[in-house]
């Protein structure tokens, strides 16, 4: 089976623009989580989908937005980007809770 | 949300060595999950132990959930084992809470 694929790998941003991040879990996977890694803050969870809904969202601003689709695969978006939304976005797909979660490789995002 | 105590920051040994990471958790544990960060960024599932014991290959982990703790065991080192180490809980559907991290250097 191929992994938990993410799109693009980097991504280079000015302050105030908005951003569209890519995900398309394992086969057969239903549900999708978004976490943040920065050096400051460590990983954070952001939200999770399972069959097209949002089943649980961490704690960030409204900017931060998701959606998944029919086929499990789900985007993330980020508006009026901040200097402080630089960071790795990691997307996991797991079966269901209480199974492995597995990552992908992650989009590197860079606001200048 | 949980807390996630890990133990200890950072650890360097000599390739062949072996060593023991920590994790405790503040809350009760139902979905715990160990992690490796290569150098590149990719993590890595290595267990799902939400109790008990489990080996694989050199590695082995362990989780007494009575006590809201957990062990992972790396015996005879490699540099390739070099990295970043989690453990993560979660307490709703996949809203795992991680660890700072054990940051491990394996020198040849």
């Amino acid at each position: 089976k191929a992994g938990v694929t993410q799109t693009p790998r980097y991504l280079i941003k000015t302050r105030g623009q908005q951003v569209t991040l890519s995900c398309s879990p394992i086969s057969g996977h239903r549900s999708v989580s978004w976490y943040q890694q920065t050096p400051g803050q460590g990983l954070q969870f952001l939200f999770e989908y399972f069959s097209e809904t949002q089943r649980n969202k961490g704690n960030f601003p409204g900017r931060f937005s998701g959606r998944q689709f029919s086929n499990s695969r789900s985007e993330m978006n980020v508006s009026t980007l901040e200097l402080g939304d630089s960071a790795l976005y990691l997307c996991a797909s797991s079966d269901q809770w209480n199974s492995p979660l597995h990552f992908g490789n992650g989009t590197r995002l860079t606001v200048t | 949300g949980i807390q996630v105590e890990q133990s200890p920051p950072d650890l360097i040994l000599q390739e062949g060595a072996n060593s023991t990471l920590r994790c405790n958790f503040s809350d009760s544990v139902n979905n715990l999950q160990w992690f490796h960060q290569n150098p590149w960024g990719q993590l890595i599932n290595l267990f799902y132990i939400p109790s008990g014991t489990k080996q694989n290959g050199r590695l082995s982990a362990t989780t007494v959930a009575t006590e809201r703790y957990s062990l992972l065991y790396i015996s005879s080192s490699q540099t390739t084992d070099s990295g970043v180490y989690f453990c993560a809980e979660s307490n709703t559907g996949n809203q795992f809470y991680f660890g700072t991290g054990t940051s491990l250097t394996v020198i040849p």
